[in-house]
């Protein structure tokens, strides 16, 4: 079975500081992809990246960043200069290939940016 | 283009009545996957289609919850007797996944919020 943590129910920063989200997995399987999507006030899930488990590689996406480390199961997230429209709150997910494909949640940090 | 849509945005009804709330799909999506998110219980998925297979209905909670899928497209996910823990944003996904194929991004429309009073 898979499981995702994301210990942080809620964080609370002011613009323009930047702010880790932390998310941690289990699973058995050697294929895997984690996810992250954002939940705004509208309520719709966004995506915002993917990773397969056999690509390491840290990613950068404007003030985005994403650290993938397999030697401790995270799969963090990074927002450099926080902006008031980052506020929501965001899931980190897992998967696996086989099957269903479903998506399994962690129970979401909501980031409240403050000006 | 389109993205996923769901209908209706709300939907408020009396303990014991059924609901049926729909979703469509991106076009062209093979695959589509109901979930629900609830204060309890966060995001927990429900059921998935894919192409004209049977369906994956293991995260279906009772068997007062049902889905079909119409022609490979639009998805209607039936809710009978309706209960209070029934109270929930329930989302629809799809995505362009195929049987054995490598996987896909799954892509939310805005869900559904159904309350039972």
């Amino acid at each position: 079975a898979q499981k995702v943590t994301q210990a942080q129910t809620e964080i609370s920063v002011v613009e323009k500081e930047d702010v880790t989200l932390d998310c941690v997995y289990e699973t058995r399987d050697t294929t895997y992809y984690l996810f992250w999507y954002k939940q705004p006030p509208s309520g719709e899930l966004v995506f915002l990246i993917r990773r397969n488990s056999f690509d390491e590689q840290n990613e950068i996406s404007g003030r985005y960043s994403w650290n993938f480390q397999k030697s401790t199961s995270s799969f963090n997230f990074t927002i450099t200069a926080s902006q008031v429209v980052d506020s929501a709150v965001y899931f980190c997910a897992l998967t696996v290939i086989q099957g269903a494909q479903k998506l399994v949640f962690g129970q979401g940090t909501r980031l409240t940016i403050n000006p | 283009g389109a993205g996923v849509s769901q209908s209706p945005s709300n939907k408020v009804t009396e303990k014991g009545k059924d609901v049926e709330l729909r979703c469509d799909p991106i076009s062209g999506h093979t695959a589509l996957y109901w979930y629900r998110q609830s204060l309890g219980q966060g995001l927990e998925f429900l059921i998935y289609f894919q192409g004209n297979s049977a369906p994956d209905k293991s995260g279906l909670p009772s068997d007062r919850f049902s889905a079909e899928r119409t022609g490979g497209s639009v998805s209607t996910l039936t809710i009978q007797r309706t209960q209070q823990e029934d109270s929930a944003v329930y989302l629809c996904a799809s995505s362009l996944a195929i049987a054995g194929g490598p996987l896909e991004t799954q892509y939310f429309g805005p869900g559904t919020r159904l309350l039972v009073l």
